[in-house]
């Protein structure tokens, strides 16, 4: 069983739908949880950053952490076309510094 | 641009070759990862720097890869006698990070990568 855990999709709705897209984790030492956008062919974006359980809203993106679930969350709201791309997300433990990455998932948003 | 930069960006190789790619990190970044990304799945760790000390590798980097961070500025990842399942995204990353512990502020950011094809 892998570490982090995310449906990979692909995942299509229509232009402004609101996208929830998660992931689950394993190791309950997880610290720190990262949303990361990947367009096709390019190096992975930072989005989102979040320490511990708790919500983080950035303009059209909210991220929410559920460690007693082992869960995170990422939300688009109000979504665009140009935010199609892969989703990723990723955690890593203080001191460890290796970031652990979920599969992706594969969003279209569709005109 | 002031970000992570990769080259090549694409290399195509016969197997059995030896390659080597080049990360150079954003400027005073101290630390430098690695990461293998093939397709449909997320990038896995390989190794990281801290300044020119490489801290950690994973089980992944086998005896035929080798990186080198030599003046704790640029880096380097070789791959010796290429095979077909070397084929993937080679990724760079760099982060500032103060002492030995990290924190909050050790954020990752990916250069565009390196895809290779063994043939």
């Amino acid at each position: 069983q892998k570490e982090v855990e995310q449906d990979p999709g692909p995942l299509s709705v229509p232009e402004g739908a609101i996208v929830s897209l998660n992931c689950t984790y394993s190791n309950s030492a997880f610290q720190y949880f990262m949303w990361y956008r990947q367009y096709s062919r390019k190096g992975p974006e930072l989005l989102m950053y979040t320490y511990s359980s708790g919500n983080k809203e950035d303009g059209r993106f909210t991220a929410q952490v559920d460690k007693s679930s082992k869960y995170i969350s990422l939300f688009i709201r109000d979504s665009q076309p140009s935010d199609s791309a892969t989703y990723l997300c990723a955690m890593y433990i203080q001191g460890a510094q290796k970031l652990v990455f979920g599969q992706g998932t594969r969003l279209t948003i569709n005109p | 641009d002031t970000g992570v930069s990769q080259n090549p960006r694409h290399k195509i190789t016969k197997r059995g070759q030896n390659v080597t790619f080049r990360c150079d990190p954003i400027s005073e970044h101290n630390r430098l990862y690695w990461y293998r990304q093939t397709l449909g799945q997320g990038p896995e760790f390989l190794t990281y720097f801290q300044n020119e000390a490489q801290l950690e590798k994973s089980r992944l980097l086998s005896d035929r890869f080798s990186a080198e961070r030599p003046k704790g500025s640029f880096s380097t990842l070789e791959i010796q006698r290429t095979e077909q399942g070397d084929s993937a995204m080679y990724l760079c990353a760099s982060s500032v990070t103060i002492g030995t512990s990290g924190g909050p502020g050790d954020t990752q950011y990916f250069g565009p990568g390196t895809r290779l094809t063994v043939l």
